[in-house]
């Protein structure tokens, strides 16, 4: 098992661009999420889903598009990338029992920055 | 709205001394879990425990133990006999109603 992957490790835009960030599981995960890291903030949870077809927002969401068309894949889009998106991206996946979520897996992490 | 604080932002201890993060939450739901992730140097996420709110035992894992305490809102980790390879950042989080919402870490260095 690859567990959850992300795509790209790194990447750097300039302000305006749009791109995707790639989030894949093969754990057969309904429950997946994206994170932004930022220093001394921990983590803030920006989109999640659970399951196909189904995404609902988190704390942070402005900025960033989801879409849940496969059990496997997540993917973040930023639309128009701003230097206050810059930071560490963290995708995770997590199975869901009948009161909310298990452990949830973490994928390595992509680094953006925006000039 | 639910929060999770933990008031220490970093500990530095001499390896082999016992360390104590502290985490504090809120919320208004009755159900709720409780987790304690690691991050170490290198950045990965590493999960250590998941607790519900039903679940008021303490529990130990080797060096590792945590202390729930609902009265308080606390959820406490102990690192026992700290060993180098445990400096890293600790955070703790709280999941509701499917978001996980997570406090800003204590970054732990053990020294040798």
């Amino acid at each position: 098992n690859a567990g959850v992957t992300q795509t790209p490790k790194f990447q750097v835009l300039k302000t305006g661009q749009s791109m995707t960030l790639q989030c894949a599981q093969d754990m057969n995960h309904e429950y997946m999420s994206w994170y932004r890291q930022d220093p001394g903030m921990g983590l803030r949870l920006i989109h999640y889903s659970v399951g196909a077809g189904i995404t609902d927002q988190g704390e942070v969401p402005n900025g960033y598009n989801v879409s849940r068309s496969t059990t496997e894949d997540f993917p973040l889009r930023l639309l128009s990338a701003a230097p206050s998106q810059t930071s560490v991206y963290f995708c995770a996946s997590s199975y869901t029992t009948y009161a909310g979520v298990g452990e949830q897996f973490f994928g390595p992490g992509t680094r953006l920055t925006v000039l | 709205a639910q929060k999770v604080t933990q008031a220490q932002t970093e500990i530095s201890v001499v390896e082999k001394e016992d360390v104590t993060l502290d985490c504090v939450y809120e919320t208004r739901d009755t159900t709720y879990y409780l987790f304690w992730y690691k991050q170490p140097p290198s950045g990965e996420l590493v999960f250590l425990i998941r607790r519900n709110s039903f679940d008021e035992q303490n529990e130990i894992s080797g060096r590792y133990s945590w202390n729930f305490q609902k009265s308080t809102s606390s959820f406490n980790f102990t690192i026992t006999a700290s060993q180098v390879v445990d400096s890293a950042v600790y955070f703790c989080a709280l999941h509701n109603d499917y978001k996980l919402s997570f406090g800003a870490g204590t970054t732990v260095t053990v020294r040798a």
